[in-house]
């Protein structure tokens, strides 16, 4: 299953853009990128996903590059509640959902 | 509920005692998975059904785990001789098809201690 590197953490002020990174430089043809976010104590909630196209959605944006070998997890503008671990995961044919270490973003007011 | 149930929310146990974690999906989702959780680290994939039948099992760590979904809809998983290293939170997913253009909605765990 293909890979994906991602900082281990990051730090935004509240009210300000972030933009998580993500490299998956092994990701093939049909594997499809995923953001998960796990708040403390909490399961992993989905984020968004796409495949090829930049996708938009109501809590955040994911910019594709045109290889496909990288992706971007973008918050318009972090509040407190969206301090959590995020996770970038790519599910091809198989179906599964393999998790990483993932970036935890921390949030300064 | 609309979200994935997971029950119970927390189990303490004794080593080498047996356990089952239950686990309620949302209706009508076809596809369930069950991961485990350490602390500090991402969820680990255990096992994945595709309505009764497990479709990939090979993240079951050895034979003392074994999971079941005999209707298709509720989820059982099984845990013999427990030992302390068996300690984390057990997390549940469905999504409606299981296809990697689907999302998958969690639980919210069950936390497992074994002493």
């Amino acid at each position: 299953d293909a890979k994906t590197t991602q900082p281990n953490s990051m730090e935004s002020n509240e009210e300000e853009p972030v933009h998580l990174p993500c490299n998956h430089s092994t990701i093939s043809g049909t594997d499809y990128i995923h953001w998960y976010r796990q708040l403390p104590s909490q399961g992993p909630e989905y984020v968004i996903h796409g495949l090829t196209s930049n996708v938009n959605n109501r809590m955040a944006s994911l910019a594709i590059a045109e290889d496909r070998k990288s992706s971007t997890l973008i918050l318009h503008r972090a509040t407190l509640r969206d301090a959590a671990v995020y996770y970038c995961i790519l599910t091809g044919t198989g179906n599964q959902f393999y998790f990483g270490t993932g970036t935890s973003l921390t949030v300064i007011p | 509920g609309a979200g994935v149930s997971q029950t119970p929310s927390n189990k303490v146990t004794e080593k080498g005692k047996y356990v089952e974690l239950r686990c309620d999906p949302i209706s009508g989702h076809t596809a369930l998975y069950w991961y485990r959780q350490s602390l500090g680290q991402g969820p680990e994939f255990l096992i994945y059904f595709q309505g009764t039948g497990a479709a990939d099992d090979s993240g079951l760590p050895n034979d003392r785990f074994f999971a079941v979904r005999p209707e298709g809809s509720v989820s059982t998983l099984k845990i013999q001789r427990t030992e302390r290293g068996d300690s984390a939170v057990y997390l549940c997913a469905s999504s409606s098809s299981g296809g990697p253009n689907t999302e998958a909605f969690f639980g919210q765990g069950t936390r497992l201690t074994v002493v």
